[in-house]
């Protein structure tokens, strides 16, 4: 089955600084992936669905010049969170997939720490 | 865009017991899909449901989806510890939007 690996699987950083984290479609092209966040005992948000070769499309108030997404391959998608703060710190995970027969597959989630 | 509400925000059951969550939308929702995530884990994909009126059985677990196409439910019968988790309905064509879930804790 498909699978989307996610890297890193926790971070810790120092506000003002900036951290990327990885999506990789493993065994399947991805044109399409989509980050979520989730803060702890909520559901999961959607941030911005990130296209292949082009920009991202961001959810309503999402701000785009702070988590900034690229995907430059059929394969990988990044999100970076540009200087962080303490209220950025959460549970971002990323998917792909059809969201057909099959749905989407989640990568396992970055835990951002913020302090 | 559409939302789907999700009740009970959370459920705790006796092992053995039934366990019941719904989905209702106020627009009718093309189709919709289910997931589960396990504490400290990320959403699994269970079930899509397309066609109105639409149930789907995965052992334990019953999945309808109503005749107007704007609710739906996920039914797991005799819960199992292993149930234990937060299950998500989530509905979108082209990308998906998660309801607030609904988390399931089980006294064994």
């Amino acid at each position: 089955g498909a699978v989307v690996s996610q890297h890193p699987s926790w971070v810790i950083c120092k506000s003002g600084t900036s951290v990327k984290i990885e999506c990789r479609s493993l065994d399947f092209q991805a044109t399409t992936m989509f980050w979520y966040r989730q803060f702890p005992k909520q559901s999961l948000m959607l941030m911005a669905t990130s296209n292949e070769g082009s920009k991202a499309t961001y959810e309503q108030g999402v701000e785009k010049d702070k988590f900034l997404i690229n995907h430059a391959s059929l394969t990988l998608s990044t999100l970076t969170v540009t200087s962080a703060h303490p209220e950025d710190s959460s549970f971002y995970i990323c998917s792909a997939g059809t969201g057909g027969t099959y749905g989407y597959t989640f990568g396992s989630g970055t835990r951002l720490t913020v302090v | 865009g559409q939302q789907v509400m999700q009740i009970p925000q959370y459920q705790h059951v006796q092992e053995g017991e039934d366990f019941t969550t719904y989905c209702n939308s106020s627009t009718t929702l093309s189709n919709i899909q289910w997931y589960k995530q396990r504490p400290g884990g990320h959403p699994v994909f269970l079930i899509q449901l397309v066609k109105s009126g639409e149930v789907k059985k995965q052992k334990r677990l019953t999945f309808q989806f109503g005749e107007a196409k704007k609710n739906s439910s996920l039914h797991i019968t005799a819960t199992q510890t292993t149930d234990v988790g937060t299950y998500f309905c989530g509905q979108g064509a082209q990308k998906l939007v998660f309801g607030q879930g609904t988390r399931l804790t089980i006294n064994p």
